[in-house]
């Protein structure tokens, strides 16, 4: 059945980045596009941006403009998603989901904690 | 931008209620609007889409009506696997928003 597969969690220093992977499978990938969202702890959701995985095409709202960015391998059919001079409040879950429109099926989490 | 305000924050029930949560947009949004569920610990899961399209394998005791500015979902006799957080999510233009989200916890 279709899956997404998120990679395991991250603890990362003030400034730092970091780079979360989302392995998909048993679909046509480049059908559907991958949108990610997080949620920090004890906290509501949080859209982050959304990539076409048949083109390429972002959009990123501009909270995270010039900070994080989103890629796709459609030969491994894997999304990427990069957050760059991460802060405390940037400690959260993050989620790979797919879908245009609303999102079906969503990735485990991948828990990046950020901390001196 | 688009802001979606949901109501209650949090609603204390009992297994049988009818349940109705409504999710407010500050502009229209025609129907372009999904509900999901969320448990503690585990990813939010689609119910409704497109303001009252069903999941497949959603039960059939969790609805959804609404357009433009006003939605609801309403859970007809709620169930113990209800328990949870419910958000709304809109999406228009290849952009997306979730409402702050509703705790549906026991009386």
């Amino acid at each position: 059945q279709v899956q997404l597969v998120q990679s395991g969690a991250e603890v990362k220093k003030p400034g730092a980045s970091v780079k979360v992977s989302c392995k998909a499978s048993d679909y046509t990938f480049a059908s559907y596009g991958i949108t990610w969202v997080r949620q920090a702890p004890g906290q509501g959701l949080e859209w982050m941006g959304w990539i076409s995985a048949y083109n390429g095409r972002t959009n990123y709202p501009q909270k995270f403009q010039g900070r994080v960015t989103m890629t796709t391998d459609t030969s491994t059919s894997t999304a990427y998603m990069e957050l760059r001079s991460l802060r405390s409040d940037d400690t959260a879950v993050y989620y790979c989901a797919r879908g245009n429109g609303h999102f079906d099926y969503w990735g485990q989490g991948t828990l990046v904690t950020v901390s001196s | 931008d688009i802001q979606m305000t949901q109501s209650p924050s949090t609603l204390s029930a009992s297994v049988g209620d009818r349940v109705t949560i409504t999710c407010r947009a500050s502009q229209s949004i025609s129907g372009w609007l999904a509900w999901y569920q969320q448990k503690p610990g585990k990813a939010p899961k689609l119910l409704i889409y497109e303001a009252s399209r069903l999941e497949s394998e959603v039960p059939s005791r969790f609805s959804g009506s609404g357009s433009r500015t006003e939605f609801t979902l309403t859970i007809s006799s709620l169930q113990p696997d209800d328990f949870a957080t419910y958000y709304c999510q809109h999406y228009i233009g290849y952009t997306w928003s979730f409402g702050q989200g509703t705790k549906v916890e026991t009386k």
